[in-house]
């Protein structure tokens, strides 16, 4: 079964900085993978598809790429409420079978 | 608007077997596209995919949770079900139903999450 990484586990950074998270698959997913963002006590909302491309509605300042095992996942300019936790999410050939990563939490230094 | 709700004791005793059930409303569950699933998340900690079911009755489960998990699925009551047998403590989790995309990969709909404590 195909395992998850990501990094850092968490961050602190400052309003308007640049915040890059990174995902790394146990094998070869070629650009089957999706980012979240979880607010507390919210369900996940996705904002990142196929690697890289941004969900509708979703701001222009959330971005990914990445393909085989490793991902990155970037805010460009970090505002107050994007303070959440971000989660990367494989897919495969067996339609109902998906995987996350452990998870990145976000906070305003 | 799709909508899904979870349903069930909010309190286990340890040893016994965990029963959620989502129903949804808004959509068909008989629908091609989707496969409908449960992922829970332990206080504090992150996303763990339980398994998933099509309306056919095909389902997949995650192989560390294989052992105790069954997922039904009621057409009729546009309904599917999780049992989760011989829970312990490490079963407290805030447990979502979500509907997988299987085309996109994605999961866009989720139950709002029912916390279910496993306490005697």
């Amino acid at each position: 079964d195909i395992q998850m990484t990501q990094s850092p586990s968490s961050l602190s950074a400052s309003v308007g900085d640049r915040v890059t998270i990174t995902c790394q698959a146990s094998q070869d997913i070629s650009n089957y993978l999706n980012w979240y963002q979880q607010k507390p006590g919210k369900a996940p909302k996705l904002l990142i598809y196929d690697a890289s491309n941004l969900e509708t509605g979703v701001p222009s300042r959330f971005s990914g790429s990445g393909s085989g095992t490793d991902f990155t996942f970037t805010i460009s300019s970090l505002q107050p409420e994007d303070i959440a936790t971000y989660y990367c999410q494989q897919y495969d050939n067996r339609p109902g079978v998906f995987t996350f990563g452990p998870g990145t939490k976000v906070d305003i230094k | 608007q799709l909508q899904l709700q979870e349903s069930g004791p909010g309190l286990v005793k340890p040893s016994e077997t965990l029963s959620l059930t989502c129903t949804v409303s808004g959509g068909s569950i008989s629908s091609s596209s989707y496969y409908w699933g449960w992922i829970r998340q332990p206080p504090g900690k992150g996303l763990e995919w339980i398994g998933s079911i099509y309306y056919s009755g095909s389902t997949y489960y995650n192989p560390s949770l294989k052992s105790r998990v069954t997922i039904s699925v009621d057409t009729s009551k546009n309904q599917f079900s999780l049992k989760l047998s011989s829970v312990t403590a490490a079963d407290t989790a805030v447990y979502y139903c979500a509907r997988l995309n299987m085309v996109r990969g994605v999961i866009i709909y989720w139950g709002q999450g029912t916390l279910v404590t496993v306490s005697s």
